[in-house]
């Protein structure tokens, strides 16, 4: 147990509808970082959230929204979704902005767009 | 923009020593680090070098020359568990995380 926890660890639903991925960071860490990991794409990173304000943004597409809690646990929306957005989805926390002590994964949510 | 590249694959012998390379072009370096993912499974951090030099961790040891924009991970006493994918990430000027495709090692007995 990494103490990153994700939920849920699967989630199967219908092109067009939206779905809410949770990630808890590790205890203490204010850092919380989405990623994106599809079979031909690699880890692609979405956002990162340091104790409730956003702080960079990748190739997150406007469908996909994140926010971080005053509780730092973090959610993910996707909308509109498309079978392309089927991938697993990652959250990784670290205990300071430039995580230079290394970003701590949790075990991603398997999205499957049907 | 970022590029990070490495290559796709590899193969070695259990008990061997392999170097996987890694070199990147990027804006405002700011670090790179190097985790291992089992498929299906989480990364999970091996090593972060942010100034020119070798950092050794055990069976791992990580190389960086930010000069030439390249990195290496080395493993000793190759294990079969050793058998992953290697990621080499780069952190730009920002805080983002940039990852490259993995190496995907297959150690052999």
């Amino acid at each position: 147990d990494s103490g990153v926890t994700q939920t849920p660890k699967h989630l199967i639903t219908a092109t067009g509808q939206r779905v809410t991925l949770r990630c808890s960071p590790r205890s203490g860490d204010l850092s919380v970082y989405w990623y994106q990991q599809s079979l031909d794409q690699g880890l692609q990173f979405l956002i990162q959230y340091y104790n409730g304000e956003e702080r960079a943004k990748g190739n997150i597409l406007e469908r996909f929204s994140a926010q971080q809690f005053p509780d730092l646990h973090s959610e993910l929306n996707l909308s509109s979704l498309e079978l392309g957005d089927s991938a697993l989805y990652f959250c990784a926390s670290s205990g300071n902005l430039d995580g230079s002590y290394g970003y701590t994964f949790g075990s991603g949510t398997r999205l499957t767009v049907v | 923009g970022q590029n990070i590249d490495q290559p796709t694959e590899m193969t070695a012998t259990e008990g061997a020593i392999v170097q996987i390379n890694c070199t990147y072009q990027t804006s405002g370096f700011n670090g790179l680090f190097w985790y291992q993912q089992h498929a299906g499974e989480a990364p999970t951090f091996l090593s972060y070098n942010v100034l020119d030099g070798l950092e050794e961790k055990g069976r791992f040891s990580s190389f960086l020359s930010r000069s030439k924009g390249y990195s290496y991970l080395l493993l000793k006493e190759l294990q079969m568990k050793d058998s992953a994918s290697y990621l080499c990430a780069v952190r730009s000027a920002g805080n983002m995380l940039t990852f490259g495709g993995g190496t995907r090692l297959m150690v052999k007995p």
